[in-house]
């Protein structure tokens, strides 16, 4: 079993769509996670922190749930430009080590 | 926000050659740098951790003699990828943290593209 999974898509969405990504992760120690946004052949950049409260940046919420272990990026009002790969991401026992997820592909079409 | 170089940002080599892959971080100084390998269409892998001053740890399964890190200074790490072969082509992203009181946040490089003929 992979350490942070995905479903590697595509999702295929209309301009103006809300989307929701999932992740699960298997290490109930992992303490941070992250979104990344990986564009092709790009190096992934940070897109938000994820805590259990939840947080909310602009257009893109992101939810933990650490009881179930997983993972949730919410995208509202997609535009064209959001299409990438997100990567869902989870430290490895505060070893400063990160795990990555496959990511998931998003194509927004006008 | 902190600056992470690489270079070169892309190479291609004949089989059986060493290449040398240049990790900078530009405003700040990077304690810990990760090295990571992503072959298309998956996750990036972690190869080896690398801490200034000190032996890089190598993920399980990545040999240590073959991809060679070097992290002399707190602004520079290199990786050697010794005899190079055409399994080896990918695209390699190094990542630097060390931000005071920002451990967890890892800072990522452009990525070195990698082909080996």
């Amino acid at each position: 079993r992979k350490e942070v999974e995905q479903d590697p898509g595509p999702f295929n969405v209309p301009e103006g769509a809300t989307v929701a990504f999932n992740c699960t992760y298997s290490n109930s120690a992992s303490q941070s996670f992250f979104w990344y946004r990986q564009d092709c052949r790009k190096e992934p950049k940070l897109l938000m922190s994820v805590y259990s409260s939840g947080n909310e940046d602009g257009r893109f919420t992101a939810q933990l749930n650490r009881a179930s272990q997983y993972i949730s990026l919410l995208i509202r009002d997609s535009k064209l430009s959001d299409s990438a790969t997100y990567l869902c991401v989870a430290d490895s026992s505060n070893t400063g080590k990160l795990i990555f997820g496959q990511g998931t592909t998003l194509q927004v079409k006008p | 926000g902190a600056v992470v170089s690489q270079h070169p940002s892309w190479v291609i080599c004949k089989s059986g050659t060493s290449v040398k892959i240049e990790c900078r971080s530009l405003d700040f100084q990077a304690t810990t740098m990760f090295w990571y390998r992503q072959f298309p269409k998956q996750s990036l892998m972690l190869m080896a951790t690398s801490n200034e001053g000190s032996k890089a740890t190598y993920e399980q399964g990545v040999e240590k003699d073959k991809f060679l890190i070097n992290h002399a200074s707190l602004t520079l790490s290199t990786l050697t990828v010794t005899s190079a072969h055409p399994e080896d082509s990918s695209f390699y992203i190094c990542s630097a943290s060390g931000i005071a009181g920002v451990l967890d946040t890892q800072y990522f490089g452009p990525g070195t593209r990698l082909t080996v003929l």
